[in-house]
């Protein structure tokens, strides 16, 4: 079965600065997708980014950057100049090639402070 | 609107009563998932459709659930004798194509339901 980890309950930065959110997954499939959510106060699930398992190159959105590690199962977020929008819940995500459901962490609450 | 739209918002119901949460899909999306999102917790499937198919009720926790995509849009939950477990947000999600994986999946704001 597919886990997916999140370690960090809470995590806080300073407006501007670079903050790194953790995901670790286990499974034992070779074809799959990892998801970054973002899910605000008003509950409303946002795709932030996704990265391919077979693709070696990590996966940029503008100020969003994951670090994927395939051979340890690692799947970071890197958040840099943060803004005070960006403050939210942070879900990580798996699916594989053989379904189509995602399978979420248990969430990691980003505070950015002025 | 262009989103996914779910209704009510919110459901308050006694012990024991039945719910139906409603789901509409952004126009033309064949997949549609259902998740049941407890407090403080990531989302956890609940079933999957593809067009009027069920393809997945893996999640489904027990008989009491019940989904159903009779026209391959819009959506129904059916909760039935609801007890306090079933206390939760549920989220809609659908996505362009099935195979959900290769295009990304558009989440509704969800029903909170609370079951006194």
């Amino acid at each position: 079965a597919q886990t997916v980890t999140q370690s960090q309950p809470e995590m806080s930065v300073q407006e501007a600065e670079t903050v790194t959110l953790s995901c670790t997954y286990d499974t034992s499939e070779n074809n799959y997708y990892l998801f970054w959510y973002k899910q605000p106060p008003s509950r409303q699930m946002i795709l932030v980014i996704r990265q391919e398992a077979y693709k070696q190159q990590n996966a940029t959105e503008n100020r969003f950057s994951v670090n994927f590690q395939k051979a340890a199962k690692s799947f970071s977020l890197k958040i840099s100049d943060s803004q005070l929008g960006d403050t939210a819940m942070y879900f990580c995500a798996f699916t594989s090639y053989n379904t189509d459901k995602l399978i979420f962490g248990t969430g990691t609450r980003l505070q950015v402070f002025p | 609107g262009a989103g996914v739209s779910q209704s009510p918002r919110y459901k308050v119901a006694k012990r024991g009563q039945d719910v139906a949460l409603r789901c509409d899909p952004i126009s033309g999306h064949v997949s549609l998932f259902w998740y049941q999102q407890a407090l403080g917790q990531g989302p956890e499937f609940l079933t999957y459709f593809q067009n009027e198919a069920q393809l997945d009720k893996s999640g489904l926790p027990s008989d009491r659930f019940f989904a159903e995509r009779p026209e391959g849009s819009v959506s129904t939950l059916k909760i039935q004798r609801t007890q306090q477990e079933d206390s939760a947000v549920y989220l809609c999600a659908s996505s362009l194509t099935g195979g959900g994986q290769l295009q990304p999946q558009h989440f509704g704001d969800g029903t909170r339901l609370s079951i006194l």
